[in-house]
């Protein structure tokens, strides 16, 4: 069973169209919770760290929030170069700061 | 200041050949990590390190091998290619403090095995 599940798997925006993708995670112990921005032929690229319920980070036109069961990214107003592969991660306790992935979410903003 | 650096970006082996990958980082992390990402996989975790002169296995570590003899760089094996190890590599670095968990990714290495 996946610890890390994201949603949806691909999302298509129009330029200025706001939107949210969303991490659930079933891991216990939650150290953090991450997400990676990716663009293709990249490696990923740190965006924010939430380490527990009712957090909230903010970057530009991102925002990360995070419950005792999932995180949503939500993208505001978004521009043709937010268009990336957008990856949620988590440590849980005791894994000595082993990082465990989602498969992503596709993010396509058309001008 | 760099951050992660790997080389080499491209690489392709036959089945049977040996290859080594170099994962160099200015940021002085004690915690280094290679992962392997393969379509509709996500990144996995292949070997870590804590330290220099320490490793330890993560999610898919067979056919493989690392050494950390350098703090600053953290090397990963393929003694005998397989085409299963036909894929794109990411080595990642942290600091390991209480409360900073995040890793820095390199570029990547896309390694094709025929």
């Amino acid at each position: 069973e996946d610890q890390v599940t994201q949603s949806p798997e691909a999302l298509r925006l129009q330029e200025g169209e706001s939107s949210s993708l969303n991490c659930s995670y079933t891991v216990s112990g939650l150290r953090g919770l991450f997400w990676y921005r990716q663009d293709p032929g990249k490696g990923p690229e740190f965006l924010f760290t939430l380490y527990s319920a009712g957090e909230e980070k903010e970057k530009e036109r991102l925002k990360a929030t995070l419950t005792k069961k999932e995180s949503f990214l939500h993208i505001t107003a978004p521009k043709p170069e937010d268009s990336a592969t957008y990856l949620c991660a988590v440590i849980q306790g005791g894994s000595n700061y082993k990082l465990t992935f989602g498969k992503g979410t596709l993010l396509t903003v058309n001008p | 200041n760099a951050g992660v650096t790997q080389t080499p970006k491209f690489r392709v082996l036959k089945t049977g050949q040996s290859m080594t990958l170099l994962c160099a980082q200015d940021m002085n992390h004690e915690y280094m990590y290679w992962y392997r990402q393969d379509p509709g996989m996500g990144l996995r975790l292949i070997h870590y390190s804590v330290g220099e002169g320490t490793t330890a296995k993560g999610e898919v570590p067979d056919g493989y091998n690392v050494s950390r003899l350098k703090k600053q760089n953290f090397l990963l094996g393929l003694e005998s290619a397989a085409p299963s190890q036909t894929s794109v590599y990411f080595c990642a670095s942290s600091s390991g403090l209480a409360g900073a968990y995040e890793q820095y990714f390199g570029p990547g290495t896309r390694l094709t095995v025929t």
